[in-house]
């Protein structure tokens, strides 16, 4: 079974800076990968899919890159609203989460 | 717009079987290009792929709970269901229905989720 490892798992930044997460997959995976953002009490939400493609509506801030084993999730000026636990996802296993919180 | 609504017990005993019910309004459910998935959070915690169903009845599941997990769908009703047996305090979470393109990762939309506690 395919498992992915997110790092950090808990990440503390201000209004304004770039962060990046991590997922590590324990065996390549292509460009197979899907990102989301979650906010308390309310359901995941897909930020990007194949790695790297935006999806519809998502604001331009994030990126995603990678491929085979390893992937980043970028988000270039972090706004207020992106202050979140984000997740990476194979086909079906997630990673364990990134929460994020202002400093 | 696709949008796909949870339906079932908030609460089930230990042992007995979780049942629920994704209804998908907005689209259909038999097209070709889409698989839909159950996926869980139990409070506090991460996210858990439970499993996934085509339109045709093909599924497959997450190997840890695969012995316990049946996914079917009703075509005619635009719903598919999860069934999850002898359950215990640990299947206590919100459980989410959605739908994943089939040629490539990522689910979207999701349902709103519904909490299922397991207790007696």
């Amino acid at each position: 079974d395919i498992q992915l490892t997110q790092s950090p798992s808990f990440l503390s930044a201000s209004v304004g800076d770039r962060v990046t997460i991590t997922c590590r997959a324990s065996q390549g995976i292509s460009s197979y990968l899907a990102w989301y953002q979650q906010k308390p009490g309310k359901a995941p939400k897909l930020l990007i899919y194949a790695a790297s493609t935006l999806q519809s509506g998502v604001p331009s801030r994030f990126s995603g890159s990678g491929s085979g084993t390893e992937f980043t999730l970028t988000i270039s000026s972090l706004q207020p609203e992106d202050f979140a636990t984000y997740y990476c996802q194979q086909l079906e296993p997630f990673g364990q989460g990134t929460r994020l919180e202002i400093k | 717009q696709l949008q796909l609504q949870e339906s079932g017990p908030g609460l089930v005993k230990p042992s007995e079987t979780l049942s629920l019910t994704c209804t998908v309004s907005g689209g259909s459910i038999s097209s070709s290009s889409y698989y839909w998935g159950w996926i869980r959070q139990p409070p506090g915690k991460g996210l858990e792929w439970i499993g996934s169903i085509y339109y045709s009845g093909s599924t497959y599941y997450n190997p840890s709970l695969k012995s316990r997990v049946t996914i079917s769908v009703d075509t005619s009703k635009n719903q598919f269901s999860l069934k999850l047996s002898s359950v215990t305090a640990a299947d206590t979470a919100v459980y989410y229905c959605a739908r994943r393109v089939s040629v490539t990762v990522g689910f979207d939309p999701w349902g709103q989720g519904t909490l299922v506690t397991v207790s007696s």
